[in-house]
């Protein structure tokens, strides 16, 4: 069955350092894989997405994410965090099922905070 | 401006009681889905939609009932509301196939006393 895991419930950085979020998913063909963002009280905001092609995707906000088959992953990454990231990070792979409908499926998602 | 939006943004209710939320896309979306998120479960879907009267059951359907009368529209209904239906619920559209990635709305954040 199709899965996604994000192994870290909570991850604290320091505003500038560097940032990796990790996800691994469980599926059999090749994945549509999608990192959201959550900031308190929002709804969910599309960082990036991977499809096919060169497997480092640039996103919005400065972030970037590889996927990796050999290793089921689709970790996220960003270079400086700002004090604004401090949000809650959801990976999610789209699944294909019959009739041709097409479901995201979600991690149970990673909450981020920013020391100053 | 392209969205999806939810109404109310925050429900409290007792239980038993029937109520409604109200989803609208101006995108002109075919697919349409509510989902609901939990602390430590993530997202999961409750009711899909393909297209007009064309709807079906995700992972916890239980206790929900949906309609797409029209393209833009996917209200959530909930019968008779138990406190374990208290969660944050999102409504989201996508054009069409997965790798479109959905558009999300603000949610509604439901209590049921």
């Amino acid at each position: 069955a199709q899965s996604v895991t994000q192994p870290d419930i909570h991850i604290t950085v320091s505003e500038g350092a560097s940032l990796e979020l990790r996800c691994n998913y469980s599926y059999g063909a090749t994945p549509y894989l999608f990192w959201y963002v959550q900031s308190p009280g929002q709804g969910l905001q599309l960082l990036l997405k991977y499809f096919s092609g060169d497997t480092l995707v640039q996103g919005i906000k400065g972030f970037e994410a590889e996927f990796k088959r050999s290793q089921s992953s689709f970790n996220l990454r960003k270079p400086s965090v700002h004090w604004s990231d401090a949000a809650e990070y959801f990976c999610a792979v789209g699944a294909h099922l019959s009739g041709g409908y097409n479901k995201l499926i979600f991690g149970a998602g990673t909450r981020l905070a920013v020391h100053p | 401006e392209a969205q999806v939006t939810q109404n109310p943004r925050y429900l409290i209710t007792v239980t038993g009681k029937k109520l409604t939320v109200t989803c609208s896309q101006n995108m002109n979306h075919e697919y349409m889905s509510w989902y609901r998120q939990d602390p430590g479960l993530g997202l999961r879907q409750i009711y899909y939609s393909m297209n007009v009267e064309v709807t079906d059951k995700g992972d916890v359907p239980e206790g929900y009932k949906v309609s797409r009368k029209e393209k833009r529209n996917f209200p959530l209904i909930l019968e008779s509301p138990s406190p374990n239906q208290t969660s944050l619920y999102f409504c989201a559209s996508s054009p069409g196939t997965a790798n479109y990635g959905y558009t999300f709305g603000s949610g509604t954040r439901l209590t049921v006393v």
